[in-house]
């Protein structure tokens, strides 16, 4: 089966930066994408196609990805950052499965 | 501006069907590559994909909720239905819709539009 798996939880003081990682055998052939979701809320779309940042989200988010890791990254990060970041990615092999991964718990304090 | 919401029953019972509405507005699913997906989260848990429908009705589903779901459109109506057969309290979720991006670039699709999403519970 497809998997991607993160770390539970991560924490940083405010103005460091947080690293989160997402790892699977199929990243190194598909984009992989980053969700957060603060508390009751709906995912909002933080970074696409491994490093590309939607309009509206600000600079300190960016991602990177090598071999089987992808990794979010939050540059300085704020205390409005502290929410649930999921990864996400495809299988468009066989029959294209859609998978996101655990999720990272992110504290900032 | 791209907006989805869902609506359905906020209660069902062990083994009834379940039947979910999307209902959206910015987009069409006339328009060639766009999509409307369902994802699920249960209480303090993490996103689950469930189903995916495309304009040119091709349909994908979770390889372990195939044999339950159902997905449909209405292109007339904006709207796209979710059936999920012999529910259980272990289906008790957050259930969202989401818009289906196609990014030619990357050849790939992914979610950038969510809707609120909806409590289900699973109860007799």
């Amino acid at each position: 089966s497809y998997e991607l798996t993160q770390p539970p939880s991560v924490s940083v003081s405010p103005g460091q930066t947080a690293r989160i990682t997402c790892s699977g055998g199929a990243l190194p052939k598909n984009f992989a994408y980053w969700y957060q979701q603060k508390s009751g809320q709906a995912p909002v779309l933080v970074i696409y196609a491994d490093t590309k940042r939607p309009s509206g989200i600000p600079e300190r988010f960016s991602g990177s990805s090598s071999g089987t890791t992808a990794t979010l990254t939050i540059s300085g990060a704020q205390v409005e950052d502290e929410a649930d970041y999921y990864c996400y990615s495809t299988d468009r092999s066989g029959i294209h499965r859609r998978v996101f991964g655990g999720g990272t718990k992110l504290t900032v304090l | 501006q791209i907006t989805l919401k869902e609506s359905g029953p906020a209660l069902v019972k062990p083994t009834q069907t379940l039947t979910l509405t999307c209902t959206f507005s910015g987009f069409s699913l006339r328009t060639s590559y766009v999509g409307v997906g369902w994802i699920r989260q249960p209480p303090g848990r993490a996103l689950e994909w469930l189903a995916v429908i495309y304009w040119d009705d091709d349909e994908r589903y979770s390889p372990s909720l195939r044999s339950r779901l159902t997905v449909t459109k209405d292109t007339s109506k904006n709207l796209v239905v979710l059936t999920m057969t012999n529910m259980d309290p272990v289906d008790t979720a957050t259930y969202y819709c989401a818009h289906l991006y196609y990014d030619f670039w990357s050849d790939e699709d992914y979610f950038d539009y969510w809707g609120q999403g909806t409590l289900v519970t699973v109860s007799s």
